[in-house]
C-alpha cells in the first residue's frame, strides 16, 4: 500500500526561526512529489518535485527531493505570522493514479 | 482561480437524510476528485472521476456515491448520511502534472 508519512505533526516557532519540515514515502512507481500549503480554505500548490538533488525555490520558501531515500524536506526561513497553515505533502505515481497524501504538518508562528 | 465551485458551502442535515454536494468547473479538465478532510487523517479521497461516466472508488469510499453526466458537474451523495460523516469535503480538479487545484470546500455536520 501507497504511503507517504510527514513529520513533524505540528510545530511552534517564534517569527524569525527557521524551520524543517519533513515528507518521507513509499510509493510503487514515483512520478513525483508536491507540496500544498493549506491556511483556512482551499490547499494551495507550493512545489512539484520530479528529479533528486534540485532545489526548488520560491522566496523564503524551497524544498528538495531524495529519490534515493524516498523523502522530501520543505524549509521556510525567517518564519512569519503568515506562514502558520497547514503543509501537505503528496505523491503521484503514473498513470493518473490519484495523489497519495500525508497527514499534514501543521505550522504555527507566532510573534 | 482556475474555475471550480462547491456548493452549498455549509450545510447542517440529520442523520438518515440523504445529500448531495456540487462541483462544478469551467474549464473543461477530464479529472475531478472529491476528498475528505478530518483533524489527525489529512484529507482521504472518496471518488475520483476520469471523464463522463468514469468514475472510481478511493480510500473512504463506503456510505459515498458520485455521479457525472457532463464534464463541468461532479456530484458526491451521501446516501443516509451519519455523524462519521460530517467533515469538511474538498472537489479538486487535475491540472496536469499531478498538480490538483481545489474548491474552497464545504463544511458538512451531520447532526
Amino acid at each position: 500500500e501507497d504511503k507517504v508519512v510527514q513529520s513533524p505533526l505540528s510545530l511552534v516557532v517564534h517569527e524569525g526561526d527557521t524551520v524543517t519540515l519533513n515528507c518521507s514515502y513509499e510509493v510503487t512507481n514515483f512520478r513525483s512529489l508536491l507540496w500544498y500549503k493549506q491556511e483556512k480554505k482551499a490547499p494551495t500548490f507550493l512545489f512539484m518535485l520530479t528529479s533528486s538533488g534540485i532545489e526548488k525555490k520560491s522566496g523564503r520558501l524551497s524544498s528538495i527531493l531524495d529519490k534515493k531515500e524516498l523523502f522530501s524536506i520543505l524549509n521556510i526561513t525567517a518564519t512569519q505570522t503568515g506562514d502558520s497553515a497547514v503543509y501537505l505533502c503528496a505523491v503521484e505515481a503514473p498513470g493518473n493514479t490519484p495523489l497519495v497524501f500525508g497527514k499534514g504538518t501543521r505550522l504555527s508562528v507566532i510573534a | 482561480d482556475a474555475g471550480i465551485t462547491q456548493s452549498p458551502r455549509h450545510k447542517v442535515t440529520e442523520t438518515g437524510t440523504p445529500v448531495t454536494l456540487r462541483c462544478h468547473q469551467t474549464e473543461n479538465h477530464r479529472y475531478m476528485y472529491w476528498y475528505r478532510q478530518d483533524p489527525g487523517h489529512g484529507l482521504r479521497l472518496i471518488h475520483y472521476s476520469y471523464g463522463v461516466k468514469d468514475t472510481d472508488k478511493g480510500e473512504v469510499s463506503d456510505g459515498y456515491s458520485v455521479s457525472r453526466s457532463k464534464t463541468e458537474d461532479f456530484l458526491l451523495t451521501l446516501e443516509s448520511a451519519t455523524s462519521s460523516q460530517t467533515s469538511v469535503y474538498f472537489c479538486a480538479i487535475s491540472m496536469g502534472g499531478g498538480k490538483l487545484f481545489f474548491g474552497s470546500g464545504t463544511q458538512l455536520s451531520v447532526l
